[in-house]
C-alpha cells in the first residue's frame, strides 16, 4: 500500500528562485493537508484541501506562497521568490475525510534556501 | 498565546517504566491527534479521539473533553519509544511544542 508520497526529498536552491514541492496523497483520501515544521515555531499547517477545494488557507504565510490542488491525486505547494526563512521541513498528510480523520504524513521535503 | 501546552518538554526514562505525556489545549475542538515523530523525521498519527480512551498495544490515550485535556501513557516503555510525542488540536490544528521522550535500555 503506497503511502502519502513527496518529492523531493531535499531541496537546496537560492534566495530569489522558485520552488514547487509536490505531494500525491493516499488513494481514496479526499482531504490533504500541507505542513511546515521549523525549530523556532515547530509544526505549522499552512493550508488543507477537502475534495480538491481549499479549505482553510490562514496559515500561509505570505503572497509568496501558493497551493494548489488540481485533481485528487496531485498537490503542489510554490514559493516564489523563495526567502532564507522559508528554509524548512515541508509535510504533506491525507486523511479520508477532513481534519476529525487521522492523518497519514508523507517523509516530508527538507528545503534549504541559501 | 498558546493554544496547546504539552509537559513534560523532556523527557528520560528507564526501559520498562510507565510514562505519561500531557496535553492541556484551550480551544474548542471536536477531535484530538496525537503524533510521534521519529529521530528521523518521520511522522506517524497514533490516536485521534474526541471522548473515553483508546489503546493500541502499549499506548494509551485517554481526553477529558470538560477539562480540555489529554494524555498519552506509554506501558512498559522500550528504546524504541524513543521519539517526539506532539499533540495537535482542533480545525486549524494547533500544534503542541512537543515531548521529546527518550528511553534509557
Amino acid at each position: 500500500d503506497a503511502g502519502v508520497i513527496q518529492s523531493p526529498r531535499h531541496e537546496v536552491t537560492e534566495m530569489g528562485q522558485e520552488v514547487t514541492l509536490r505531494c500525491k496523497p493516499i488513494s481514496g483520501h479526499n482531504s490533504l493537508f500541507w505542513y511546515r515544521q521549523t525549530m523556532m515555531r515547530g509544526l505549522e499547517l499552512l493550508i488543507y484541501f477537502n475534495n480538491n477545494v481549499p479549505i482553510d488557507d490562514s496559515g500561509m504565510p505570505e503572497d509568496r506562497f501558493s497551493a494548489k490542488m488540481p485533481n485528487a491525486s496531485f498537490s503542489t505547494l510554490k514559493i516564489q521568490p523563495s526567502e532564507p526563512r522559508d528554509s524548512a521541513v515541508y509535510f504533506c498528510a491525507s486523511s479520508s475525510s477532513g481534519a476529525s480523520q487521522p492523518q497519514h504524513f508523507g517523509d516530508g521535503t527538507r528545503l534549504s534556501i541559501l | 498565546k498558546n493554544e496547546v501546552e504539552q509537559s513534560p518538554q523532556n523527557l528520560t526514562a528507564q526501559e520498562g517504566e510507565f510514562i505519561t505525556i500531557n496535553c492541556s489545549y484551550s480551544v474548542g475542538i471536536s477531535a484530538l491527534h496525537w503524533l510521534q515523530q521519529h529521530p528521523g523525521g518521520g511522522i506517524v498519527s497514533l490516536f485521534m479521539l474526541s471522548s473515553g480512551k483508546k489503546k493500541h498495544g502499549r499506548l494509551i490515550a485517554t481526553i477529558n473533553i470538560q477539562e480540555k485535556h489529554s494524555s498519552l501513557h506509554i506501558t512498559a516503555s522500550h528504546p524504541r519509544d524513543s521519539a517526539v510525542y506532539i499533540c495537535a488540536v482542533g480545525r486549524q490544528f494547533y500544534f503542541g511544542t512537543g515531548t521529546s521522550l527518550t528511553v534509557i535500555p
